[in-house]
């Protein structure tokens, strides 16, 4: 069974850092890697996606790398902002049987940006 | 709106009522998910839906819930005989096309809380 670990599960920053968020899964048969923010009483807003074939996908400050074959991916976020601060969650989706749309989510980082 | 849209923002019931969740997808969406969002834990996955084909209900807790989409549109969660551990809130995401590739576009979430 798949599971997905974050770490850490809480990170608080001064602003103009940069910063490191860790995601983890435990089977590499992945099809597809995403990041997402989750703003307090809010929905997820996708940040970025990466294919299995690929290994990183960069959006202005943020960049998500994958390894596939050790199970692992971060989100660097360059010059951190208080706009950062959310809940920063990782999603991957299995590139086996069962359901197609089947999201396995970690538990997410809590990123605040101090000003 | 261009979003997915959900309603209720915010359900309070009684144990053992019925309740039903409403999510408007991104139109032309031909994937729909539902997620539940226990606090401080990641989405977990209830149900597919591909049109109106609900291709995958091995999410859902238990047979209290239960999730239609008759048009291949907009789709209900509807939770009989509510539990306090129903309390949680309820993501609706589409995408279009295929599931597999494409990131998902989530809502702003129903809160349910069962009293």
């Amino acid at each position: 069974k798949q599971e997905v670990t974050q770490i850490p599960a809480a990170l608080s920053v001064p602003e103009g850092e940069n910063l490191v968020l860790n995601c983890s899964f435990t089977d590499s048969a992945i099809y597809n890697l995403q990041w997402f923010r989750q703003d307090p009483g809010k929905g997820l807003t996708s940040l970025l996606l990466i294919q299995s074939s690929q290994r990183e996908q960069t959006s202005g400050r943020l960049n998500a790398s994958l390894d596939k074959s050790s199970g692992r991916s971060t989100l660097y976020i360059a010059a951190s902002q208080p706009g950062d601060s959310a809940t920063y969650l990782c999603a991957v989706r299995n590139n086996y049987g069962g359901s197609q749309g089947n999201l396995i989510f970690g538990k997410g980082t809590k990123l605040s940006v101090k000003p | 709106g261009a979003g997915v849209s959900q309603s209720p923002r915010y359900k309070v019931a009684k144990r053992g009522q019925d309740v039903a969740l409403r999510c408007d997808p991104i139109s032309g969406h031909v994937s729909l998910f539902w997620y539940q969002q226990a606090l401080g834990q990641g989405p977990e996955f209830l149900t597919y839906f591909q049109n109106e084909a609900q291709l995958d209900k091995s999410g859902l807790p238990s047979d209290r819930f239960f999730a239609e989409r008759p048009e291949g549109s907009v789709s209900t969660l509807k939770i009989q005989r509510t539990q306090q551990e129903d309390s949680a809130v309820y993501l609706c995401a589409s995408s279009p096309g295929q599931a597999e590739g494409s990131p998902l576009h989530f809502g702003n979430g129903t809160r349910l809380t069962v009293t």
